[in-house]
């Protein structure tokens, strides 16, 4: 699997701004990803997927931008909210080799919203 | 409609001995999964179940295995605890295979 640090890339915003969240995907032949959104002593909690035929895809305050070339995923968050703060993941559902099928996390970025 | 439940919320074990760990998926969803989280770090994926059957395994020993029952719910059995086993167990279910999984609370192991 991957290893990760302890020290989550964080990003901070104050409230009413827009966050952007990048992550890096590992395999040109992942055809799904999604994001994911964890607050503290939770679970995972699906926010929005797109699937590799599509570049942009948008959901209410959240927009999901993919770029296939440089294998580069984005999570737009509109008016961040203090109820926004969590640590973000995104996953790539990548069908190759041993890992046939099942979604591969990335390392995850904190948000922190400043009222 | 309620959505994925995992049992206990905590478990504290000592070196050496076992754990189960239970789940029961969405209604409707065949598909589960389970992932390790230890602290402060991603989801490493451990097991894959659909339709009673292992499907996919991540990279860990073999002393992790588990099983799905006819009901779609499933089992996580870890043997001769370590202490690096110490993480929270998420479980996770989906209609479509690998598509939108949908997380439970997860279980938090602690390995004394």
């Amino acid at each position: 699997g991957e290893s990760v640090g302890l020290h989550l890339p964080t990003l901070s915003v104050q409230e009413g701004d827009n966050s952007i969240i990048n992550c890096a995907y590992s395999n040109s032949a992942s055809d799904y990803f999604i994001w994911y959104k964890q607050e503290s002593g939770k679970g995972p909690q699906f926010i929005i997927d797109i699937r590799s035929n599509m570049d942009k895809r948008q959901g209410q305050r959240v927009t999901v931008l993919l770029n296939k070339t440089v294998k580069h995923l984005s999570l737009q968050i509109a008016a961040t909210q203090p109820g926004d703060s969590a640590v973000y993941f995104c996953a790539e559902n990548a069908n190759y080799g041993g890992s046939q099928g099942n979604l591969i996390f990335g390392k995850g970025t904190k948000l922190s919203v400043k009222p | 409609e309620a959505g994925v439940t995992q049992s206990p919320t905590h478990l504290i074990k000592t070196r050496g001995q076992q754990a189960t760990l239970r789940c029961s998926p969405i209604s409707g969803h065949t598909s589960v999964y389970w992932y390790q989280q230890a602290l402060g770090l991603g989801l490493q994926f451990l097991l894959w179940y659909d339709e009673g059957e292992e499907r996919n395994r991540g990279n860990f020993p073999p002393r992790f295995s588990g099983r799905q029952f006819p009901n779609y719910s499933s089992e996580l059995n870890v043997n001769a605890l370590e202490l690096e086993d110490s993480a929270l167990y998420l479980c996770a279910s989906s209609l479509v295979s690998n598509e939108k999984l949908f997380f439970g609370s997860g279980t938090q192991l602690s390995v004394l």
